[in-house]
């Protein structure tokens, strides 16, 4: 099953902060955030494989709440660099394949 | 370290003719995923392979689409007849091992169907 991801689109100034969350009709194993620029491929961002489980580098992290079956992507201080598509990424429990969400559309302004 | 390579990158067809993707994974990957993206929408994956074996192709149109690994090593996505609705971009993702490891994506090959 496809995870859903809200919202849709964002459109923020840049240093402002964003969330995104990734929900799942499925028990989660592990959740996967990408992000991708227009025209080009879908880049990893990173993996959170338990719940509980926080990671973050630079000012993106993400947590996995695998009672609710969701994680969230948190963008601090964003900048302009921040701008494209978030997509999360979900392998549910027994499955092997990896499945997206329609992704979430990020712009930063000046 | 090379990256998923994936050719063409560009394709024009008429609709019911056919055509093939190329997909080279990045060395000593198992894992090959076959994703179709089409315009404003998440990737859909079509087939995943672990090895020369197919993991899931559940979400493939079988009566048209195919794709095949031979050796475990490159794989080629075909589609025939092509439909309008085909129209979108073909990406293939490689990652090491089967689990919960980093996918790496190719440019991916833009198909119209006209």
């Amino acid at each position: 099953q496809q995870p859903v991801q809200s919202p849709q689109a964002v459109i923020l100034r840049e240093g402002e902060d964003a969330v995104i969350n990734c929900s799942s009709s499925k028990a989660l194993y592990s959740v996967h955030w990408y992000r991708q620029k227009h025209g080009e491929a879908p880049v990893f961002l990173m993996i959170l494989l338990k719940g509980g489980e926080q990671k973050g580098h630079d000012k993106i992290s993400a947590s996995f709440n695998e009672k609710k079956q969701q994680s969230s992507l948190y963008l601090t201080a964003s900048q302009l660099s921040y701008s494209g598509t978030y997509f999360c990424g979900s392998r549910s429990q027994g499955a092997q394949k990896l499945v997206f969400g329609q992704g979430t559309r990020l712009t930063i302004n000046p | 370290e090379a990256g998923v390579a994936q050719s063409p990158r560009y394709k024009i067809i008429e609709k019911r003719q056919s055509v093939a993707f190329w997909c080279n994974p990045i060395s000593g990957h198992a894992t090959l995923y076959w994703y179709q993206q089409i315009l404003g929408q998440g990737p859909k994956l079509l087939i995943q392979f672990q090895n020369n074996g197919v993991v899931d192709d559940s979400q493939l149109p079988k009566d048209r689409f195919s794709a095949e690994r031979l050796k475990g090593v490159d794989s080629t996505l075909k589609i025939q007849p092509a439909k309008l609705e085909d129209s979108a971009v073909y990406l293939c993702a490689s990652s090491s091992v089967r689990g919960n490891t980093e996918a790496f994506f190719g440019q991916g090959t833009r198909l119209t169907v006209v």
